[in-house]
């Protein structure tokens, strides 16, 4: 049984340029979340999506950041004219039921370093 | 003042010692309480939940302290392999969000 997959696992692009990062949750599960480790910082949650709906993004930068959940596919967070202080690890996140009392699992992540 | 707060070290210690990490949280309403453990520049792995009334796996015991709101984790026998960072992480009722402490660095030297 796979677990989260998340590609790719490292991302370069240049200012101005989009980034799309995907997550494939663990087989069975339909919650998925995504959140940013900035270097030496914590985890920050930033959305939480079931299949087709955006649940909670309330950690989301207003601007230039979205998140979908299609019904058939992958999770994908897309980030447009991506600035350097978005270098960072994004790691995805996906459980069977609400992530409250059940436990996460943690795709590998994605390197986004912006030059 | 941060929702979850730890003591980022580095806890140096030798094999075979033990260690304890605490952590600390902001909101009273706060619910579930894990720690996880993330290895340099890969993604985090649930070391044990934390429950009311304590709980332990082995050489890691991990315990609640809901009137000073804090969770520790008691860490005996270090393995090298214990090097890792350790991250608290707590939910709020109602939520599902993930808050993560900044992380505690353990080096287990032999």
């Amino acid at each position: 049984n796979a677990g989260v997959m998340q590609n790719p696992r490292h991302l370069v692009r240049r200012r101005g340029q989009e980034a799309r990062l995907r997550c494939s949750p663990m087989k069975g599960h339909s919650h998925v979340y995504w959140y940013r480790q900035l270097p030496e910082e914590g985890l920050k949650f930033m959305v939480y999506l079931q299949k087709e709906n955006i649940i909670d993004e309330s950690g989301m930068p207003k601007e230039r950041f979205s998140a979908e959940f299609p019904k058939e596919g992958p999770s994908i967070l897309r980030i447009q004219q991506v600035v350097r202080g978005d270098s960072a690890a994004y790691f995805c996140a996906s459980s069977s039921q609400r992530g409250d009392y059940n436990e996460q699992f943690f795709g590998p992540g994605t390197r986004l370093t912006v030059l | 003042r941060k929702e979850v707060e730890q003591d980022p070290g580095p806890f140096n210690v030798p094999e075979g010692a033990t260690v304890a990490f605490n952590c600390t949280y902001s909101n009273s309403a706060s619910q579930s309480f894990f720690w996880y453990r993330q290895d340099c520049r890969k993604e985090p792995k649930l070391l044990m939940s934390v429950y009311s009334s304590g709980n332990e796996d082995g050489r890691f015991t991990a315990q609640l302290n809901r009137a000073s709101q804090y969770i520790s984790l008691l860490i005996r026998d270090s393995k090298l392999s214990d090097s890792a960072t350790y991250l608290c992480v707590v939910t709020t009722s109602g939520t599902y969000k993930y808050i993560f402490g900044t992380g505690t660095r353990l080096k287990v030297l032999a």
